[in-house]
């Protein structure tokens, strides 16, 4: 099993630029989760899929983030236009489809915004 | 919604003491308490988890507790090695249905021999 696998590790971006995070969840996990981490606010949940579709964005901070679930093995996150105060690292977690069990993490994207 | 709170930010030890990290919580409905240890530069991985139907768990050197009625549940390290330094994170459901989890604000665990 290679894990939740999410491309690419890291990214410099300008400001102003499209940036695509991309996330390979695990086989047969049926919840994607992605999360955002910065050291003032810690793991922020941005928005979750159940069976690729979307439950909760309330957490995607402006129109500018969008994220989608085109099939069971990839889902995407976008941010356009990018901005500075975007800088963090994302998180890309999957988890079976039954709740109260705990997610697998991938190893997360660097954005870097200048 | 949920809320956590996580204490301390920051655990120094000696190689060989144990360990507690305490998080609090809101809602009295949550039934699910995991923690997570993330390493530099990695994601936050499961270590362990309880839920609200027993009061202690544990995995060789460490353990979680429980307490519902106070609304805390705590990660103890035991005879802590210096490959336990990392920031762990509690967490709990952000609602009834279970499905995504919220995050305490980490605590950063140096252990030094």
């Amino acid at each position: 099993d290679a894990g939740v696998i999410q491309s690419p590790r890291h990214e410099v971006t300008e400001m102003g630029q499209e940036v695509t995070l991309r996330c390979k969840p695990i086989s047969g996990h049926n919840s994607l989760f992605w999360y955002r981490q910065t050291m003032m606010r810690g793991l922020e949940l941005l928005i979750y899929f159940n069976n690729n579709v979307p439950i909760d964005d309330s957490g995607m901070p402006e129109d500018r983030f969008s994220a989608k679930m085109p099939n069971a093995s990839f889902s995407t996150l976008k941010i356009q236009p990018s901005e500075p105060r975007d800088s963090a690292v994302y998180f890309c977690a999957s988890r079976t489809g039954r709740t109260n069990y705990g997610y697998t993490f991938g190893s997360g994207t660097r954005l870097t915004v200048v | 919604g949920e809320n956590v709170e996580q204490h301390p930010s920051t655990l120094s030890v000696q190689e060989g003491d144990s360990a507690v990290i305490k998080c609090t919580y809101s809602d009295s409905a949550s039934n699910y308490f995991p923690w997570y240890k993330q390493e530099l530069g990695k994601g936050p991985q499961l270590i362990i988890d309880i839920r609200s139907n027993v009061g202690e768990k544990k995995d060789q050197r460490i353990a979680v507790t429980l307490n519902k009625t106070a609304k805390h549940f705590s990660l103890h390290i035991t005879e802590t090695q210096p490959e336990d330094s990392a920031v762990y994170f509690c967490a709990v459901p952000a609602n009834q249905a279970g499905t995504a989890l919220i995050f305490g604000k980490g605590t950063t665990l140096s252990v030094s021999s």
